[in-house]
């Protein structure tokens, strides 16, 4: 079985301000690891993805996360905030290669980007 | 525009009524997935294809949803005698083989007053 929790519902920040948003996985095996960012009234883009290659793994729009086995954790961060940052994200486990029974998604993270 | 798509984007249906969600999936793409997402929540595993072949299908998938993929390109989900529950936005993701990335579709919203 294979769990995401995203440890913040909302996270507030100033524009031009780092953003980290903390993501921790359960998984019986090593797994695929994504960020998805959803714009209201869109669907869902791909951020980035970790496949068991380099733990620092960087995405569009200047976000990168790091991949920490140790403490089951996958963080997004970047370190300058744009308004157009503002949306929904959520951290996704998957089994290696997709699995039969597709992603599993945090409950998500509203990011809230202050002028 | 090669994404995927989705029709409707929007229905409202009174409780009772069927529905039926169709998707277009990336055309090289030969799996197909459904999730359903709440108010609030992250989406939700419902059901997905490889080709044709429905493979797996969530316990929230009740005896009332049907899904089809008849000839291994388009599907389409079926709602029969909606609830006022089944009020939700319906995503499709399509997947190539030998990959792990998912590309989702705007969406449906379903509306059942």
């Amino acid at each position: 079985a294979q769990s995401v929790t995203q440890l913040d519902s909302h996270v507030s920040v100033s524009e031009g301000t780092p953003v980290l948003l903390r993501c921790n996985y359960s998984s019986s095996y090593s797994p695929s690891l994504f960020w998805y960012v959803q714009h209201p009234n869109k669907g869902l883009q791909l951020l980035l993805k970790y496949t068991s290659a380099a733990t620092l793994v960087k995405g569009i729009n200047g976000f990168e996360a790091e991949f920490k086995k140790s403490e089951t954790s996958f963080h997004l961060t970047k370190p300058s905030a744009h308004m157009s940052d503002a949306a929904e994200y959520f951290c996704v486990v998957s089994k290696p290669g997709g699995g039969a029974d597709g992603l599993t998604f945090g409950k998500g993270t509203h990011l809230i980007i202050q002028p | 525009d090669t994404g995927v798509s989705q029709d409707p984007r929007h229905k409202i249906t009174k409780r009772g009524q069927n529905v039926t969600f169709r998707c277009d999936p990336i055309s090289e793409h030969n799996r197909l997935y459904w999730y359903r997402q709440t108010l609030g929540q992250g989406p939700e595993f419902l059901t997905y294809f490889q080709n044709e072949a429905q493979l797996e299908k969530s316990r929230l998938l009740s005896d009332r949803f049907s899904a089809e993929r008849p000839k291994g390109s388009f599907s389409t989900l079926e709602i029969q005698r909606t609830e006022q529950g089944d009020s939700a936005m319906y995503l499709c993701a399509s997947r190539q083989r030998g990959t792990d990335t998912q590309y989702f579709g705007p969406g449906t919203r379903l509306t059942v007053l």
